[in-house]
């Protein structure tokens, strides 16, 4: 099977814009959870969906929101950018088996 | 709440001497467990679980890891370390009530002198 895809892999962006991470889960695969992963605070979990639904929050503002689409593909998004969203954003399938398979990441820069 | 604690945020080893990553863990329920490595500027891979079967849990690449509810822990080891095996070792602990809400250590950074 195919392992978790995440586009883009790299992005740039300005502080004050808008992002847009996707996710393919692996095939098969209907919960995908988000992180941000930075070296001050390690890896956080954003959120959580399950069958176009979201399950589990983490303690980040709503600048951060997500969505999963009916195929379990997902998406993420930040509004409104500040330098401190700069990160490697991780997202990870789980067949609900309570084990997650982790996606090379995205890794934003905001300047 | 769950939480996890890494002890050493580095560790090197000599390579061909015993790793062991320490991780404790806190729950007020048996939790799932399990070891993730990081390689730089990629995903987190799946070394390996513990899923309240065998305490004793070997994964991939020689890593075994062992499950001990009295101490709250689950140290990761591998006998004889390789050059291949320096990357960034994390734990992780799922709720079983809350599925796959996980929550992870700050990681290990290991290294491995030749």
């Amino acid at each position: 099977k195919a392992g978790v895809t995440q586009t883009p892999r790299y992005l740039i962006k300005t502080r004050g814009q808008q992002v847009t991470l996707s996710c393919s889960p692996i095939s098969g695969h209907r919960s995908v959870s988000w992180y941000q992963q930075t070296p001050g605070q390690g890896l956080q979990f954003l959120f959580e969906y399950f069958s176009e639904t979201q399950r589990n929050k983490g303690n980040f503002p709503g600048r951060f929101s997500g969505r999963q689409f009916s195929n379990s593909r997902s998406e993420m998004n930040v509004s409104t950018l500040e330098l401190g969203d700069s990160a490697l954003y991780l997202c990870a399938s789980s067949p609900d088996s309570y084990e997650q398979y982790f996606g090379p990441g995205t890794r934003l820069t905001v300047t | 709440a769950q939480s996890v604690t890494q002890l050493g945020s580095h560790v090197s080893v000599s390579e061909g001497a015993l790793v062991l990553l320490r991780c404790n863990y806190s729950s007020s329920v048996p939790p799932y467990l399990f070891w993730y490595v990081q390689y730089p500027n990629q995903g987190l891979q799946l070394l390996l679980k513990y899923t309240s079967a065998a305490t004793l849990v070997k994964g991939i690449n020689g890593f075994e890891a062992e499950f001990k509810k009295s101490e709250t822990s689950f140290h990761l080891t591998k006998p004889s370390a390789h050059m291949s095996d320096a990357a960034e070792y994390f734990c992780a602990v799922s709720d079983r009530r809350t599925g796959n809400q996980f929550y992870f250590g700050t990681g290990t950074s290991l290294t491995v002198i030749p």
